[in-house]
Parts: C-alpha cells; sequence; structure tokens
C-alpha cells in the first residue's frame, strides 16, 4: 500500500501527558498537512510543510503543539501537558504542488485525553 | 475570514438524485473541494472546481458559481454505500491552506 500512513492508530493518554504522532505521506509528495478533527465537524486545519519547511500553522494552535519535518519525508505532531479538549482524531494529508493539488488523507489518529 | 455553509443533514432514497449545497465566503478563491468521510473513516477526494461550470465523473458532478459564492455536489443513482458525510472545502489564494465545512451528512433509505 502505498498511501499516507499513520502511527499509532489510537492512542489514550493522561491530561497532563505528552503524546507524539507520526505520518508518513504518499512518496511523491513535496507538501504534508495536519488536521483535527472533532464529532460532527470537518478537519480543522492545525499546520503544513512543503518539503521540509513549515509554511504555515493555525493561529487557533496553541504552544503545546509543534510539528516537524526534518526531511521533508515523514513527520511528526508533538503535543505537549496533553487537556481533554486534545480528545480529537488528528488527520494527516499529502498532496503535489501542481494541478489541482487535491489532499490525500491518512487513515488519522485517534487521541483519548482521560 | 472565511465561512462555508452547508446544511448538516439530508436525506434520500436509494436510486434517487440529491443536491447537497455550498455556499462560502472568503478574502481569495482558489478552487473548491468535495470530500466524501465515511463513519470512523479519512476523507476521500471526489471533486475539484476552480472555473465557474459543471464538472462530472460518473454518478457525481460538482458545479461552481464564484460570483455567488456557491457550489453543489449532485449525486445520481444514489445507491447504499453512499451513505455519508460529504465535505465542502475551500482553498484560499497565494497559500496552499483548504477550510473545510462541518459536512453534510447523507442518509440514504432503501
Amino acid at each position: 500500500d502505498t498511501g499516507v500512513s499513520q502511527d499509532p492508530r489510537h492512542k489514550i493518554t493522561k491530561r497532563g501527558q505528552n503524546v507524539t504522532f507520526r505520518c508518513d505521506p504518499i512518496s511523491e509528495h513535496n507538501r504534508l498537512y495536519w488536521y483535527r478533527q472533532t464529532l460532527g465537524q470537518g478537519p480543522e486545519f492545525l499546520t503544513y510543510f512543503q518539503n521540509e519547511a513549515q509554511l504555515e500553522k493555525s493561529r487557533l494552535l496553541s504552544d503545546r503543539f509543534s510539528a516537524e519535518r526534518p526531511k521533508g519525508s515523514f513527520s511528526t505532531l508533538e503535543i505537549q501537558r496533553t487537556e481533554q479538549g486534545d480528545s480529537a482524531m488528528y488527520l494527516c494529508a499529502s498532496s503535489f504542488t501542481s494541478g489541482k493539488n487535491e489532499q490525500y488523507f491518512g487513515p488519522g489518529t485517534r487521541l483519548t485525553v482521560t | 475570514g472565511q465561512n462555508i455553509d452547508q446544511p448538516t443533514e439530508m436525506t434520500a432514497t436509494e436510486g434517487a438524485i440529491v443536491q447537497i449545497n455550498c455556499t462560502y465566503q472568503t478574502s481569495g478563491f482558489n478552487g473548491l473541494f468535495w470530500y466524501q468521510q465515511h463513519a470512523g473513516e479519512a476523507p476521500t477526494f471526489l471533486s475539484y472546481n476552480v472555473l465557474d461550470g459543471l464538472e462530472e465523473k460518473g454518478r457525481f458532478s460538482s458545479f461552481l458559481s464564484r460570483s455567488k459564492g456557491y457550489s453543489y455536489l449532485l449525486l445520481k443513482e444514489l445507491q447504499m454505500k453512499d451513505s455519508a458525510s460529504y465535505l465542502c472545502a475551500v482553498r484560499e489564494y497565494g497559500g496552499d491552506k483548504i477550510i473545510f465545512g462541518k459536512g453534510t451528512r447523507l442518509h440514504i433509505l432503501p
């Protein structure tokens, strides 16, 4: 399977703990995006990268969230000092820069903060 | 700022046609996407419009009117597997950020 993959698929953590998620994009894609989705809502943009450069970060994203894409391939999203409000599905997507630039989504990581 | 509106839920009958509307307000427009999302799964790409008019792809068509800030997704010959959420999303000019609407949950009745 050469689609977008995410790890882990599920994560349960206690409030105050740090968590890190990984996303492996489609290999030819140079853009990578992170979204957060809660029940009954559409995906909410968090940040995106072109190669290793982080081009935009949502103003709604607190300083507890950080993302990296050190070699322009896989990316990690870290949440420090998790809060119950961080419980959500975290989706990763990737795309080319040219053409319609449609984004292909991974299966997501479901985070539950207890 | 941006605002994307679409109905929360719709119901249709197997074999029928359904139209899901989306209106948007953005500071700059560079394309509109429709995605399908089954419960518990990731969104999958359905269609893309950047110019006014109708784009047809099999049973699915999408229409765009930029002057009206309006799009619709038309699904024909509905099948039970079409029961899903349909997400309207807009890309702003000058960047690659896509803003999603809340989605329309479509229920198909036999």
